[in-house]
């Protein structure tokens, strides 16, 4: 089956810096992508890895290792907002390119 | 505006009884999704449609039904045989490739609960 792991909680200060890890174990890998969702709120996508390496936007930086089947969100300059949580996705080519979510980290940012 | 509308917001359900959930988008995208997410718990496949009159059976199909007879609409129906049916439930679609990258648009949600 596919899963992927992440830390249930994360705390950090406003101004900081933060990093969600996800370990994944998939067949028919393609890439990791991440999504925030307020609370009540619908998931929003913020980045996406197919290659290794680190992809940067803005505030918010995603790095992938196929070789370790690990991958990490790096969150910069923490403002109170970025309280979320935080899904890392697998994407897979089992005939209908879908999506398999993590559990979701939820991040809480303190003044 | 572009986007995916989720209807109602929240609902509740009887013993028994059936309830079907609205989800409608105007991008234009071929594939839609529908997920299901308990409280503390990432999301979880119910159905998927890559193109209208199909769709595919995800992870947790038993006791939900779709149907997919136009391409804005997927309306989820949530039968008596689902034992649990208390969830926040999630629409996506995504665009034709997904931009490569599967990048899943998703609507605001229906919160169902259990009378």
């Amino acid at each position: 089956g596919q899963s992927l792991e992440q830390p249930s909680e994360v705390t950090a200060v406003e101004g900081a810096i933060v990093q969600i890890n996800c370990t994944y174990q998939t067949s028919g890998f393609y890439g990791l992508s991440w999504y925030q969702q307020h609370d009540g709120g619908a998931p929003t996508f913020l980045s996406y890895n197919a290659l290794d390496g680190l992809e940067e936007t803005g505030r918010f930086s995603s790095f992938l290792s196929r070789s370790d089947s690990y991958g990490y969100l790096l969150l910069q300059e923490l403002q109170m907002k970025d309280s979320a949580s935080y899904f890392c996705a697998a994407r897979v080519q089992t005939g209908a390119n879908n999506l398999f979510f993590g559990t979701g980290t939820r991040l809480t940012v303190i003044p | 505006d572009g986007g995916i509308t989720q209807s109602p917001k929240y609902l509740f359900r009887k013993e028994g009884q059936n309830v079907t959930l609205s989800c409608e988008q105007n991008l234009n995208h071929d594939a839609m999704y529908w997920y299901r997410q308990d409280p503390g718990q990432g999301l979880r496949l119910i159905y998927y449609s890559q193109i209208v009159n199909d769709f595919q059976k995800g992870d947790i199909a038993e006791g939900y039904s779709v149907s997919r007879e136009k391409k804005e609409s997927f309306p989820l129906t949530v039968t008596s045989a689902q034992k649990n049916p208390t969830a926040f439930y999630l629409c996506a679609s995504s665009p034709p490739g997904g931009e490569g990258k599967n990048i899943q648009y998703f609507g605001a949600g229906t919160r169902l609960s259990v009378l």
